[in-house]
Parts: C-alpha cells; sequence; structure tokens
C-alpha cells in the first residue's frame, strides 16, 4: 500500500526555521496538504496544494515541493507552533484511497 | 459555522459491533465528500474511509476493508460508519472531516471533535 514518510522529530529554537519533509512516490503527481495537531484538539489545516495557505494561518507557514518531496517550513517559529504535524495525500492507485504520513512532532527547544 | 458532531462511540466487545454517526450543519451538505479518519492513542492520524457526494465513490483503508460500511444520508445531513468484527486495533478516537470538492480531493477543511471507540473484552 501508499505511504508518505515523515521523520518522527524535529526540533528547533524560537526565531529558527524548521523544515519537515513528507516523501512519497506519488508526490509528484497528486497534491499534498499539511495539517497541525495540538494536544486534545482537531487537526488544522495549514497548507494544501502542496503551497498554498489557508486564510488566518500565519505567514511563517509555508510549502514546497521537489519530486518526490514535500517540505512544510515555518519561518521565525514561535512556542505555540509546537505541534504534531502531518501531511496527507491521495493514494496513486486509482482507487478511491486516502493516506497520511506518521505525522513529525515539532519541539519548540 | 460549519459544525461536525460525532456520537456513536464507547466500550465493546472484540467481534461484536458499532454504528458511528456524524451530524453536519452549516453547509449543504450534499455538496461534498466525507470521510472518517481515526487516531488510536498517542498515534498518528490513519484514514478510514471515504464516500463521494452521492455515494458513487467509496473507499477504505486496507486495515478496515470488509469490516467497516461507510454510507450518508443527504436528506439528514449524516455520515455514518458501521464497523462489524472489531478488534482491539480499532481502539482509537474517530473523527468526521469533511472534503473540499465533491468526489473528493483528500482536502479536509473541517474535522469534528471525534468519538472514542474502545474494543476491550
Amino acid at each position: 500500500s501508499y505511504e508518505l514518510t515523515q521523520p518522527p522529530s524535529v526540533s528547533v529554537s524560537p526565531g529558527q526555521t524548521a523544515r519537515i519533509t513528507c516523501s512519497g512516490d506519488a508526490l509528484p503527481k497528486q497534491y499534498a496538504y499539511w495539517y497541525q495537531q495540538k494536544p486534545g484538539q482537531a487537526p488544522v489545516l495549514v497548507i494544501y496544494k502542496d503551497s498554498e495557505r489557508p486564510s488566518g494561518i500565519p505567514e511563517r507557514f509555508s510549502g514546497s515541493s521537489s519530486g518526490t518531496t514535500v517540505t512544510l517550513t515555518i519561518s521565525g517559529v514561535q512556542a505555540e507552533d509546537e505541534a504534531d504535524y502531518y501531511c496527507q495525500s491521495a493514494d496513486s492507485s486509482g482507487t478511491y484511497k486516502g493516506v497520511f504520513g506518521g505525522g513529525t512532532k515539532l519541539t519548540v527547544l | 459555522e460549519v459544525q461536525l458532531v460525532e456520537s456513536g462511540g464507547g466500550l465493546v466487545q472484540p467481534g461484536r459491533s458499532l454504528r458511528l454517526s456524524c451530524a453536519a450543519s452549516g453547509f449543504t451538505f450534499d455538496d461534498y465528500a466525507m470521510h472518517w479518519v481515526r487516531q488510536a492513542p498517542g498515534k498518528g492520524l490513519e484514514w478510514v474511509s471515504g464516500i463521494s457526494w452521492n455515494s458513487g465513490s467509496i473507499g477504505y483503508a486496507d486495515s478496515v476493508k470488509g469490516r467497516f460500511t461507510i454510507s450518508r444520508d443527504n436528506a439528514k445531513n449524516s455520515l455514518y460508519l458501521q464497523m462489524n468484527s472489531l478488534r482491539a486495533e480499532d481502539t482509537a478516537l474517530y473523527y468526521c472531516a469533511k472534503d473540499t470538492s465533491d468526489y473528493g480531493d483528500y482536502l479536509f477543511d473541517y474535522w469534528g471533535q471525534g468519538t472514542l471507540v474502545t474494543v476491550s473484552s
């Protein structure tokens, strides 16, 4: 089955830039989305269609794509950005199926 | 205001069944695909199942295929998940999520707060 691979954890100091990657063979053909999830809360969409930012999401959140890897970049990380981040996409086999990456815990030191 | 309210979770014995419901409001329900996503305690998100606006396209994760059935009633603005032959590994918080398209782009702009399913003897 199709998989998206993320690093389990990323740590940065406040004000630095955090980069979280997500790899998948079908990402050149399928859009990727990014969700932020804080403890006890439902996920919140922070990036869609690889690099688009929903209204209300701070400009420090951005996304990019290169080949089989998409990257979520958080510039000028703030303490409130500490959360789990998940990439998501569609299975490329033509079946009606979605897939999430394993998630990345962002720790703000 | 878009609202998704899940219900039907609880404690159930292995091998038994449970039916989850998701009541939707604040948008035109039959214009959008809908999905179920689950999260086991301390674990990541797992897409479980999705259904297009008219129930014409339906999909399941391999882990639940053949045991779970998704359905919707557009007249009642409701989404359902019938879960049979439950296993301990199905224990999770089950979220209902709204897609941004009618067929299903797997882009979820609204989520419910989830309903907890615990499978244990």
